[in-house]
């Protein structure tokens, strides 16, 4: 079974701080993603990559930077956290084959900025 | 613009009442979609994907290009399908990434 890690449940950080988000995959998959999850907003994407060392923007970057320095993991780094950064972060991976872009997600992060 | 849509933020049905979970999208190419679920204190995770044109635990979709819809149908809801729905498209020539809707809570009454 696919398995995709995030390594904390809850993080309780003050406005201002910088943030890490780590995600780990172990399944050698080329694609992984940032996402955040919002009542009435969905999942939103912020960054994906789809090798190592690259990057790209998804919808809503601004305030977030990411790192990929090996393809097992991928981490969301928010510089200065703000209080509308508050939100579940959901990490996830896939193939990069077409016809094959089933997710797995990992548990997801709950973050609050106070 | 490549957008998903899904104009029900809440679903309540009986159950054994069919249930439909709605699903629009807007994208140029060839639409490859997905229906993703999130039960209580689980993980997201894959429901089913229109290329496969399986049934899953009940459920169908299919794929209507000329209304861009991608319904998710079951006939008779059971307790256990309350949870939250998510309809997804994947964009093949961006690395395979996936924009999802704003999400239905379906929710089944005794």
């Amino acid at each position: 079974d696919v398995k995709v890690t995030q390594s904390s449940r809850y993080l309780v950080k003050r406005t201002g701080e910088k943030v890490f988000l780590e995600c780990v995959q172990d399944m050698d998959h080329e694609n992984m993603f940032w996402y955040r999850q919002d009542p009435g907003l969905g999942l939103r994407l912020i960054y994906f990559s789809y090798d190592v060392k690259m990057k790209e923007k998804g919808d809503i970057p601004e305030g977030y930077s990411v790192s990929r320095e090996k393809k097992e993991r991928f981490s969301l780094i928010l510089e200065s956290a703000s209080t509308n950064q508050t939100s579940m972060y959901l990490c996830a991976s896939s193939l990069t084959r077409a016809g094959d872009e089933k997710l797995f997600f990992g548990s997801g992060t709950q973050l609050s900025v106070l | 613009a490549q957008r998903v849509t899904q104009p029900e933020k809440l679903l309540s049905v009986f159950k054994g009442a069919p249930v439909e979970l709605k699903c629009n999208y807007s994208y140029s190419g060839s639409p490859e979609l997905f229906w993703y679920v999130q039960y209580s204190r689980q993980r997201l995770q894959l429901l089913l994907r229109h290329i496969s044109r399986e049934s899953i635990k009940g459920f169908t979709a299919d794929l209507n290009k000329g209304e861009t819809s991608f319904h998710l149908k079951k006939p008779f809801a059971q307790e256990e399908d309350s949870a939250m729905y998510y309809c997804a498209l994947a964009i093949y020539n961006q690395g395979g990434k996936l924009i999802f809707g704003q999400g239905t809570e379906l929710s089944v009454k005794p």
